[in-house]
This record gives C-alpha cells, sequence and structure tokens, in this order.
C-alpha cells in the first residue's frame, strides 16, 4: 500500500499562497491522490483530488509531478479560515490511507 | 440537503459494556466507513461497507463490529469497551464519485 510524508507543519502569511508538499513514492499507476483538511475536530473535509494531469477547483490546486512520486497542493491566498490539518491520502480501491498530516497556521 | 450524521457526539461508558455509534447517511451512498482518529496516528479504518450485508475489516478492527442492514445506516459497535478505545469515532460515505464525506464526529471516554 502506498504511504504518504508530509510535513508536520507548516506557517503562511494571510493573502500568500501556500504550498503543501507531499511524498508518495510508492505509489502506484492506479492509485489516486486525495487532499483532504480537518479544522479543529470536524470531520475532514474534501478539497481536490486527481490521478495524473494538475486539477484546479474553487478551494486549491494540485499539482502532481509526471512521475507521480510527490505533489503539491496550492491554496492560492491564504486566510485565516484556512488554519487546518492536511492530509494527502493515497486512494487504493475504496480505502483511504491517512497519515498524520500537516498543520498549516496561516498568520495575519 | 443530504448529509451524514452521527450519534451520540460525546459518550462517556465503562470499562467493559457494550457501546454502538450510530452512523446515518441520506445520500443512499452504497460504501460507508468507520475512522478512528486518535493522537499522533491521524485516521485509521476500522471497518467498511460497500453496501447491504456487506461489511469488511480495516486497519484496527480488534474489538469493533459492524452491520449493514440498509443502505442509510453502519452503526458501529463496541462488544466491551476498553480504555484503549477512547477516541473520537469518524463514519464516511462515498457514492459514485471518487468522494469520501465525513460526519461530525462521536467522541468516546471509556473510564
Amino acid at each position: 500500500d502506498a504511504k504518504t510524508t508530509q510535513p508536520p507543519s507548516m506557517d503562511c502569511a494571510e493573502g500568500r499562497a501556500a504550498n503543501l508538499p507531499c511524498n508518495h513514492s510508492t505509489i502506484s499507476g492506479n492509485e489516486y491522490v486525495y487532499w483532504y483538511r480537518q479544522i479543529h475536530s470536524q470531520g475532514p473535509q474534501y478539497i481536490i483530488h486527481g490521478l495524473k494531469n494538475n486539477e484546479t477547483n474553487e478551494m486549491a490546486s494540485l499539482i502532481i509531478t509526471e512521475d507521480r512520486k510527490s505533489s503539491t497542493l496550492i491554496l492560492p491566498h491564504a486566510t485565516l479560515r484556512d488554519t487546518a490539518v492536511y492530509y494527502c491520502i493515497v486512494r487504493t480501491g475504496n480505502q483511504f490511507y491517512f497519515g498524520t498530516g500537516t498543520s498549516l497556521t496561516v498568520i495575519p | 440537503d443530504a448529509e451524514i450524521t452521527q450519534s451520540p457526539r460525546h459518550k462517556i461508558t465503562e470499562t467493559g459494556r457494550q457501546v454502538t455509534l450510530a452512523c446515518h447517511q441520506t445520500w443512499n451512498h452504497n460504501n460507508m466507513f468507520w475512522y478512528r482518529q486518535d493522537l499522533g496516528h491521524g485516521l485509521r479504518l476500522i471497518h467498511y461497507s460497500y453496501g447491504v450485508q456487506d461489511t469488511n475489516k480495516g486497519e484496527v478492527s480488534d474489538g469493533y463490529s459492524v452491520s449493514r442492514s440498509n443502505t442509510e445506516d453502519l452503526p458501529l459497535t463496541l462488544e466491551s469497551a476498553a480504555s484503549s478505545q477512547t477516541s473520537v469515532y469518524f463514519c464516511a460515505s462515498r457514492g459514485t464519485t471518487d468522494t469520501q464525506y465525513f460526519g461530525p464526529g462521536t467522541r468516546l471516554t471509556v473510564l
């Protein structure tokens, strides 16, 4: 099973782009990369996902390297409400394997 | 609006008691999941179900059971609660798209 590695914590200035890295060097060809975030003790919230191509939605952009061994979640204009723990997840079939995530703090 | 709910939101019980945590979703999703979250471990999969009468063990299934008698509900039962099962429990569901939707969580304390 592919696992992910993320830095435990990051800071970002309000209004700036937040770039959250993730390594998934053992990912298989059919495994998707998902990003979720968790604010305080709420349930995880879906952000974005992708397989090979870069993806963008109203919340964020996902950049996946060509070899698929790493990816970056980009929050283009971070706000204080984006302070949360961000999880990079590799999906195998129907199962998600969560790591410990990156605690992002957006600083005023 | 369709949603996923969990009850109770908070529960305190004693060691050895049987406890059941409820999860109900109104999306008519076939796939449902139970996770527990502890400090330093992220979320870990306990059990999951791909449809009515289907249940499967996850990464940390010992001491837990689930049943799926209808599409909407996947109750999680702790047969004999232990202090090691003190945790926050999240239920999730997934339909035909790739996204899992999570409930608000149940905080369980076993004394």
